[in-house]
């Protein structure tokens, strides 16, 4: 299984929205409306934010959404602040009945 | 309030059998999906496997063949075990309560090196 594909890297200036990308295939993203996204700080556990393609996780801010379409989902911060400044992890259920992360982005705030 | 306990580090030889246990405080490990996962030092997150309510498990494809999730109501903790480890084992692992999919609490993971 094939970790799905995410840009190493976005950036962007405060206040600012930036949007994040995640491409699998027919057999997860696209076959599944079961697309998580995790925030994860340096040294830290990782943080469900988004569930089930665009809901948001108790306690999420509401800067933070996500879409989907085709084989390809989408995370966008919306007011960009210097908190936000995190790697971000996609993931879906595949189609072999397992689970599959992206290969992860890095958000700079600059 | 469910917390996960997970603590030491581990240091390991190529080809002995990785043990890591998450004890559960707050929660009973009978009544949800658990997960865990790991990261090697600098790279991604990887889907290690999950265990349901009544004990079925799914497993990474890759790690399949070597990888046990089980969880212990006696003592009400989680438990991995990884065989024939090698330095690609290297890395911190976490556990959380709930699926990939959608969950709430996790560990503060623990790192275990592979080194000869």
């Amino acid at each position: 299984q094939s970790a799905l594909t995410q840009p190493a890297s976005v950036s962007g200036s405060p206040g600012q929205s930036i949007t994040i990308s995640c491409t699998g295939s027919s057999g997860d993203v696209g076959g599944y409306n079961y697309v998580s996204w995790y925030q994860q700080h340096p040294g830290k556990a990782p943080k469900l934010m988004i569930s089930d393609v665009t809901n948001r996780a108790s306690g999420v801010s509401n800067r933070f959404s996500a879409s989907k379409s085709g084989n390809t989902a989408s995370l966008t911060i919306s007011g960009l602040q210097a908190e936000d400044e995190a790697d971000y992890y996609c993931s879906s259920y595949t189609i072999s009945d397992t689970y599959v992360f992206g290969t992860g982005t890095k958000v700079t705030v600059l | 309030q469910v917390q996960l306990q997970q603590w030491g580090a581990g240091l390991l030889k190529p080809s002995e059998t990785l043990s890591l246990t998450c004890p559960v405080y707050g929660g009973s490990v009978s009544d949800s999906y658990w997960i865990w996962i790991r990261q090697p030092p600098d790279k991604g997150l990887e889907w290690i496997g999950e265990i349901s309510p009544s004990g079925t498990t799914k497993y990474s494809p890759s790690l399949e063949s070597r990888v046990t999730i089980s969880g212990d109501t006696s003592k009400n903790q989680l438990s991995l075990k990884l065989s024939s480890v090698t330095a690609a084992d290297t890395a911190v692992y976490y556990c959380a309560r709930g699926t990939l999919r959608t969950n709430d609490y996790w560990g503060q993971g623990v790192p275990v090196t592979v080194s000869s």
